[in-house]
């Protein structure tokens, strides 16, 4: 059972142009939403985050939003650039699962020069 | 500070051998987990601690055993190794009860099985 879901395994776009990431999830519990990116052969390493309370979070070229009733969520990256190639994963947290965190499948972003 | 760190990097093992993968964290979080990640898969939670003395099942827990005598240390012992539990392994600390409580990983130690 996927609690949390990534259904695009890749993306492909220009540099300069906007980098859509979604995330859906099923567990109504979970209040907060994470992005980490992973580069080949590092752990992964935390982007940026969001409570349940809020519907957007902004950081630099970096922006979540979430869509409390359709139980998704999406990171925006403008402007794309080719340093952002990596693969992306959501993560949620919350309800009985305090402190753990339940992962995506992620998504592998390949930003074109 | 060092952050997560893991030993080792690689390691190939035969089926039916044991190892420890070794994990410190020098961030004084009480949290800590081990993941594995299969190719096209995102992470899975093998097993956590919410503090020294304390670990608990996570979402794949079979084949693999944790203890947790201090704060910084957490190693994962396989015994017994099989193929499927070739994958690439992450150890992770955080404290939840502050910020976000984002997990901090180590770099990671691939593990063959042949």
């Amino acid at each position: 059972d996927q609690q949390v879901k990534q259904n695009s395994p890749s993306l492909s776009v220009q540099e300069g142009r906007i980098s859509i990431l979604n995330c859906d999830y099923t567990n109504s519990m979970f209040d907060y939403f994470l992005w980490y990116k992973k580069y080949p052969a590092e752990g992964p390493t935390f982007l940026i985050s969001i409570s349940s309370i809020k519907d957007k979070n902004e950081d630099g070229r970096f922006t979540v939003f979430l869509n409390k009733s359709a139980k998704h969520l999406s990171l925006h990256i403008v402007p794309s650039q080719p340093g952002d190639s990596a693969v992306y994963f959501c993560a949620a947290s919350g309800g009985t699962s305090y402190g753990k965190l339940t992962f995506g499948q992620g998504t592998i972003l390949t930003v074109h020069p | 500070n060092a952050g997560v760190t893991q030993t080792p990097k690689f390691r190939i093992l035969k089926i039916g051998q044991s190892m420890t993968l070794q994990c410190t964290q020098d961030m004084n979080h009480n949290y800590m987990y081990w993941y594995r990640q299969d190719p096209g898969m995102g992470l899975k939670l093998i097993y956590y601690s919410v503090g020294a003395g304390i670990t608990d099942k996570g979402e794949v827990p079979n084949g693999y055993n944790v203890s947790r005598s201090t704060t910084e240390d957490f190693p994962l012992r396989l015994e017994l190794a099989a193929p499927s539990q070739t994958s690439v392994y992450f150890c992770a600390s955080s404290y939840p009860h502050l910020g976000t409580g984002e997990q901090y990983f180590g770099p990671g130690t691939r593990l063959t099985v042949t």
